[in-house]
């Protein structure tokens, strides 16, 4: 079964600097999104992504957050000048039509600022 | 605007019961989607079901059923008889069909506990 593929699964950096998280979303799907879960809380939205553009964000999405999509394959989260408030995991997921398809999560990334 | 509230925290069941979740919605839209997603302790999401607004027929799928009733705003799921492997995490989550990419608004979750 086609599934989301999160590289690095486990990312530790340290504050102030710049951090890329890796997601390869399964691969006829068109919708893309990043989520967060900071430790023993709740999964949140941070951005969707369609036809090479940010379709919705939320209030988590500042400016140090940008997404890209460089290639045919990969979807990318970068995180601009860490902060230790952005240790969480990651999750990337992506659907194929978002009102009625469910949204694959791929395994996630944690994310751990020193 | 959009909220799902699970109001169970934590819950512990031995081996072979079976289990409530409890999930409750607040949506302005007459048009949207409620899924279930699991989390085990390995840590990813692992989607359980997807129902739309439209659909107010329960399922059943093997020892998982939901009960969908747009009356309470609420969205429950049921585990039979219980097991060791069922100790997770479980995630109720939204989805209006505003756009074309609404993105999921989950619940706090509820921790699973299943004691052999």
């Amino acid at each position: 079964e086609p599934e989301v593929t999160q590289t690095p699964s486990h990312q530790v950096t340290q504050m102030g600097q710049e951090v890329i998280l890796r997601c390869v979303p399964i691969s006829n799907h068109l919708y893309f999104y990043w989520y967060r879960q900071i430790l023993g809380q709740k999964v949140e939205f941070l951005v969707s992504f369609y036809n090479n553009e940010i379709s919705e964000k939320s209030e988590i999405f500042d400016d140090q957050f940008s997404v890209e999509r460089p290639d045919g394959s990969n979807f990318t989260l970068k995180i601009r000048s860490t902060k230790l408030e952005d240790s969480a995991m990651y999750f990337c997921a992506s659907s194929d039509r978002t009102v009625n398809q469910p949204q694959h999560f791929g395994d996630g990334t944690r994310l751990s600022i020193l | 605007a959009q909220k799902v509230t699970q109001a169970q925290t934590e819950i512990s069941v031995v081996e072979k019961e079976d289990v409530t979740l409890d999930c409750v919605y607040e949506t302005r839209d007459t048009t949207y989607y409620l899924f279930w997603y699991k989390q085990p302790p390995s840590g990813e999401l692992v989607f359980l079901i997807r129902r739309n607004s439209f659909d107010e027929q329960n399922e059943i799928s093997g020892r998982y059923s939901w009960n969908f009733q747009k009356s309470t705003s609420s969205f429950n799921f049921t585990i039979t008889a219980s097991q060791v492997v069922d100790s997770a995490v479980y995630f109720c989550a939204l989805s209006e069909a505003r756009t074309l990419s609404t993105p999921l608004v989950f619940g706090k979750g509820t921790r699973l506990s299943v004691i052999a």
